[in-house]
């Protein structure tokens, strides 16, 4: 069985350019997740999607991050302009979302630079 | 405000003895504690999970226990490998307002040497 997909891998962009990052959670998960995690920190959660629903979205910076996950299935987020403080791996998550405490399965990240 | 420490932060021992890493966090309200593995340049890899109803999961050379009252959880890795070394990542699920939204830890960077 295929585990949560990220792409791409790796990014590099100058400051004040668009990115975006993609993500297919576990096929029949409802519920995804995106965090970010800085270097020598745990992740914290920038956003939750209950199917195509934003059901969190508190810790997202709404004036540059962007989120959707149209269908309920793959997800896209979205920063536009990128800033220096932006570096950092997006982990993108997902959980089968029938009850709360459901494990959650985590991507391999995609780490951005921006220069 | 959950917060969730993990000491140490970095541990150095050598192939095969048994370790202990420690996970503490301030609000005993909790759904369950999870423990992950993070390799270099890698996503996490869920190991243990513990609900907040049990004292103890098992898996192979880990062993993960749950104290809730008092806000600590530990993972035991017996007979320690080279494959070992990572970073372990102590995560907490709350109650309430941020229902689902895992709380984690800084982590502890594991190094096993041969």
């Amino acid at each position: 069985e295929a585990g949560v997909v990220q792409s791409p891998r790796y990014k590099i962009i100058e400051k004040k350019q668009p990115v975006a990052f993609w993500c297919n959670p576990i096929s029949g998960h409802n519920t995804l997740y995106w965090y970010l995690q800085n270097l020598g920190q745990g992740p914290e959660l920038l956003i939750r999607y209950e199917n195509e629903e934003a059901v969190d979205d508190s810790q997202l910076p709404k004036d540059r991050f962007s989120a959707e996950r149209l269908k309920g299935v793959d997800s896209t987020l979205k920063i536009q302009p990128a800033e220096l403080g932006d570096s950092a791996v997006y982990l993108c998550a997902s959980s089968l979302g029938l009850a709360v405490g459901d494990e959650q399965f985590f991507g391999p990240g995609t780490r951005l630079t921006v220069l | 405000k959950q917060e969730v420490t993990q000491i140490p932060a970095a541990l150095s021992v050598p192939e095969g003895e048994n370790l202990v890493l420690n996970c503490s966090f301030t609000d005993s309200a909790i759904y369950n504690l999870q423990w992950f593995r993070q390799d270099p340049g890698k996503g996490l890899t869920s190991l243990l999970l513990i609900q907040s109803s049990q004292r103890e999961q098992t898996s192979g050379r880990l062993n993960a226990s749950l104290d809730k009252s008092s806000g600590r959880s530990t993972l035991y890795i017996a007979a320690s490998q080279p494959g070992d070394s990572a970073t372990y990542l102590c995560a907490v699920l709350n109650y309430g307002g941020s229902q689902g939204n895992l709380i984690f830890g800084k982590g502890t960077k594991l190094s096993v040497k041969p």
